[in-house]
């Protein structure tokens, strides 16, 4: 299973660009990367997922480099609703294999 | 209103005594899964169903059981013989594509936090 790492915590003001990066640099061929986002004492949400290149949804966009090896979540604008932990994962998709959560992303975001 | 739900939200019990979680899903996923989070900690995997009557454990399976009579659900029961059971305890399923690629991604349920006396 491909590792990641990112950093532990970021804070950022309301109405400011947050980008999120990710490092997998042993992801395999097939592996997908798909973020996800978890307030207190809720289950994870998805937020978007891509494979290559930019992927864009309307609540975020996903930078992936052409090797694949990091990727970069972008929230434009960002709220004090946004205030959450932020998961990376990299994984087979189609298959019920387990994805590995890492530690996540605290992101504060500040009035 | 199609989703996961688990419940009880909040359960409480003595140390010794067996207790079942609930997991329901009506998405028709084929895939369902239970993961375990403790504070200021990513989710670990206890065990996972690709379909009715099969399981497979995850990382941390001891003290744990399940079983998967139905499509729809999947219980989980944390037993005595796990020595630390409080905690913050997740469903999830997904489709699962026998291609092999595709897009798969987990929906969770609320969650079930549970606590030892």
């Amino acid at each position: 299973l491909a590792k990641t790492t990112q950093p532990i915590s970021m804070d950022s003001y309301e109405g400011q660009e947050v980008n999120i990066t990710c490092s997998h640099n042993n992801i395999a061929t097939n592996d997908y990367i798909t973020w996800y986002q978890q307030f207190p004492s809720q289950g994870p949400r998805f937020i978007i997922q891509g494979y290559k290149t930019k992927v864009t949804n309307e609540v975020a966009s996903l930078f992936i480099p052409a090797d694949r090896k990091s990727s970069t979540l972008s929230l434009p604008r960002v709220s004090l609703s946004d205030t959450a932990v932020y998961y990376c994962l990299v994984g087979l998709s189609g298959s019920a294999r387990q994805l590995t959560f890492g530690s996540g992303t605290q992101l504060t975001v500040l009035p | 209103d199609g989703g996961i739900t688990q419940s009880p939200k909040y359960l409480f019990r003595k140390e010794g005594q067996n207790v079942t979680l609930s997991c329901e899903q009506n998405l028709n996923h084929d895939a369902m899964y239970w993961y375990r989070q403790d504070p200021g900690q990513g989710l670990r995997l206890i065990y996972y169903s690709q379909i009715v009557n099969d399981f497979q454990k995850g990382d941390i399976a001891e003290g744990y059981s399940v079983s998967r009579e139905k499509k729809e659900s999947f219980p989980l029961t944390v037993t005595s013989a796990q020595k630390n059971p409080t905690a913050f305890y997740l469903c999830a399923s997904s489709i699962l594509l026998r291609s092999g690629r595709g897009k798969d991604t987990q929906y969770f349920g609320p969650g079930t936090r549970l606590t030892v006396l």
